[in-house]
């Protein structure tokens, strides 16, 4: 079955501080896709990166970046020196190329971050 | 502006008063759907549509309705809320590269 696991519920640090949000997902398709979405305060989902399983390169984008190990089905995202604005939270999920999930994307069930002055 | 916009962002209504909420995109994408976000129950999918005229039930679709008559919009009918109905609503539409946009979300509030 397809599943998203994010076991960080909440997350507390301070400003400057640098984060790891962990997620962990299960498939039986060997071509699927990851997204990580961020939800602030305001409610909106905004799209961060998608990454498909054929590319296992790590990706930096400015403090954000992102550690795809296929080996553990993980799909982990750092935020360094974080802000005040990274407070939101963030949503790994995965879809698949085949199957009955090709339709949707499965969310994981978020990670609350707060980040502290 | 590449964008997924919603209306109405917020909506208090009455138990048993069909509501329209309506979804439309810019960015001529074949697919769309909508989720609907409650705390504990995260985000689940209500109905998509592949393309004009071809829509099927995602994993909650009791309750509600769509049409898919044009490419850009993808309207989500209640013929009759309930207060279970009462959640955060997006939107979203999908690029060829498998990523999902979504709208600002609608606030359902039904009494």
């Amino acid at each position: 079955a397809q599943k998203v696991t994010q076991a960080q519920t909440e997350i507390s640090v301070v400003e400057k501080e640098d984060v790891t949000l962990d997620c962990v997902y299960e498939t039986r398709d060997t071509t699927y896709y990851l997204f990580w979405y961020k939800q602030p305060p305001s409610g909106e989902l905004v799209f961060l990166i998608r990454r498909n399983s054929f590319d296992e390169q790590n990706e930096i984008s400015g403090r954000y970046s992102w550690n795809f190990q296929k080996s553990t089905s993980s799909f982990n995202f750092t935020i360094t020196a974080s802000q005040v604005v990274d407070s939101a939270v963030y949503f790994c999920a995965l879809s698949e190329a085949w199957g009955d999930s090709s339709y949707k994307l499965i969310f994981g069930s978020g990670t609350r971050l707060l980040v502290r002055p | 502006e590449a964008q997924v916009t919603q209306n109405p962002r917020y909506l208090i209504t009455v138990t048993g008063k069909k509501l329209t909420v309506t979804c439309s995109q810019n960015m001529n994408h074949e697919y769309m759907s909508w989720y609907r976000q409650d705390p504990g129950l995260g985000l689940r999918q209500i109905y998509y549509s592949m393309n004009v005229e071809v829509t099927d039930k995602g994993d909650v679709p009791e309750g509600y309705k769509v049409s898919r008559k044009e490419k850009r919009n993808f309207p989500l009918i209640l013929e009759s809320p309930s207060p279970n109905q009462t959640s955060l609503y997006f939107c979203a539409s999908r690029d060829s590269q498998e990523t999902q946009y979504f709208g600002p979300g609608t606030r359902l509030l039904v009494l």
